[in-house]
């Protein structure tokens, strides 16, 4: 089992649609737990990170974490073709039982919003 | 805002040559880290480097090593390069904790022929 698992895709949804990204873990112990955003040809971007349970919201995104699932989901309202990226999980890795923060990332996601 | 600079955007060298890929951070950040990234594989980690000449191995550590002589530093070495080393290499650095992201330089993209 993958430690970090994500549907790989490609989803595609309509601009002004809600874009669905789903995220599970395997780790129990992961405590924080980020979203990134990449466009192809550049670095990750961090949009989101969530550590307790429930929904954080920061504008058109929503996170959404429930530890007791070891699920993490992100929620685009509104999605528009600037959004179309791949999106990346990633959770803290504490194997061997020390953090230093280190991540474990999903594979990624490829959103496509069209018009 | 926290700045992650790599010293190269695109490099071409040849198979045998040493390699070196520089990272600089200038948020005085203890975590350090060089991953590459490879289409189907997503992003690997070689090796991260939590204090100054500290390091540690990640998932993907042959054929490569690094130096953090300071703070603000962290070098990449490809000690004879090869053509399965064509990739993009990412550098990240992070406060030290469990709850702290990871922030990226823009990347170098390094064909070996």
């Amino acid at each position: 089992q993958k430690e970090v698992e994500q549907n790989s895709g490609p989803l595609s949804v309509p601009e002004g649609a809600i874009a669905s990204l789903n995220c599970t873990y395997s780790d129990r112990g992961s405590q924080s737990f980020f979203w990134y955003r990449q466009y192809s040809g550049k670095s990750p971007e961090l949009i989101m990170s969530i550590y307790s349970n429930g929904d954080k919201e920061d504008g058109r995104f929503t996170a959404q974490l429930n530890k007791a699932s070891q699920y993490v989901s992100l929620l685009i309202r509104d999605s528009q073709p600037s959004d179309s990226a791949t999106y990346l999980c990633a959770v803290n890795s504490i194997r061997g039982g020390t953090s230093y923060g280190k991540l474990t990332f999903g594979q990624g996601t490829i959103l496509t919003v069209h018009p | 805002d926290v700045k992650v600079t790599q010293s190269s955007r695109y490099l071409v060298k040849r198979t045998g040559e040493k390699v070196f890929l520089e990272c600089v951070q200038d948020m005085d950040h203890e975590n350090m880290f060089w991953y590459r990234q490879d289409p189907g594989l997503g992003l690997r980690l070689i090796y991260f480097s939590y204090d100054v000449k500290m390091k540690e191995k990640g998932d993907i550590p042959e054929g490569y090593s690094v130096s953090r002589e300071k703070k603000e530093r962290f070098s990449l070495i490809l000690e004879s390069a090869s053509t399965n080393q064509t990739s993009m290499y990412l550098c990240a650095s992070s406060l030290l904790g469990r709850y702290q992201p990871q922030h990226f330089g823009d990347g170098t993209r390094l064909s070996i022929l």
